[in-house]
């Protein structure tokens, strides 16, 4: 079955800075690669997704970028916003369905 | 539309009780999925249907643990009987095409502990 690792589990950034996180798949049936961002007590929710025939996406200050060949995929967030703070999660996808850990951003103002 | 409709929101029940969650997917959305969410395990898929059917359960913990999709507009998860390690966040969600491979819309949530 699909295994997906997450780095970092936690991150800190200043507002205005970058943030990139990292998950790597096993499975290189995947073929849909989305992101769920999770602020504290509520549900995930999908901010940006990419599927295999596709290298990178953009959607204003997110983006992901996927490595089929390295299997590997990362999410980038631009010009950071105190409101960017809550957990990341990755997963990867074809039959089966595999989440990461989850990155926890703090973005301090 | 309301989105994915979960109840209870919060259950606290007593070792060995049944407890049964309840989801209504958005309407028109024929796949819907149950997640169980911990800090030790992450967020884990138990188990998806695809039009009323259950496609998927090799996420269902053990035979504690099953669910049913009576209609498209309703499915349940049960727990019987119910142990303090099945404490969790249990989340419900639906999607408008046949597979996994599309946008998920997440439900609230059913925050379950179990003494």
């Amino acid at each position: 079955g699909e295994n997906v690792e997450q780095h970092p589990s936690t991150l800190s950034v200043q507002e205005g800075d970058s943030a990139v996180i990292k998950c790597t798949y096993s499975d290189s049936a995947s073929n849909y690669f989305p992101w769920y961002k999770q602020e504290l007590g509520k549900r995930p929710q999908l901010i940006i997704d990419i599927r295999s025939n596709v290298g990178e996406k953009k959607d204003q200050r997110i983006a992901v970028t996927l490595n089929k060949t390295a299997k590997h995929f990362s999410l980038h967030i631009t010009e950071t916003q105190p409101e960017d703070s809550a957990v990341y999660f990755c997963a990867a996808i074809y039959n089966d369905m595999r989440f990461g850990a989850g990155t926890r951003l703090t973005v301090k103002p | 539309d309301a989105g994915v409709i979960q109840s209870p929101r919060h259950e606290v029940t007593e070792m060995g009780q049944e407890v049964t969650l309840r989801c209504k997917p958005i309407s028109g959305h024929n796949s819907l999925f149950w997640y169980r969410q911990t800090m030790m395990r992450g967020l884990e898929l138990l188990i998806y249907f695809n039009n009323n059917v259950p496609i998927d359960d090799s996420g269902m913990p053990e035979d504690r643990f099953s669910a049913k999709m009576p209609n498209a507009s309703f499915s349940t998860l049960k727990i019987q009987p119910s142990e303090p390690r099945d404490s969790a966040v249990y989340f419900c969600a639906s999607s408008s095409s046949s597979g996994t491979t599309d946008t998920q819309y997440f439900g609230p949530g059913t925050r379950l502990t179990v003494l």
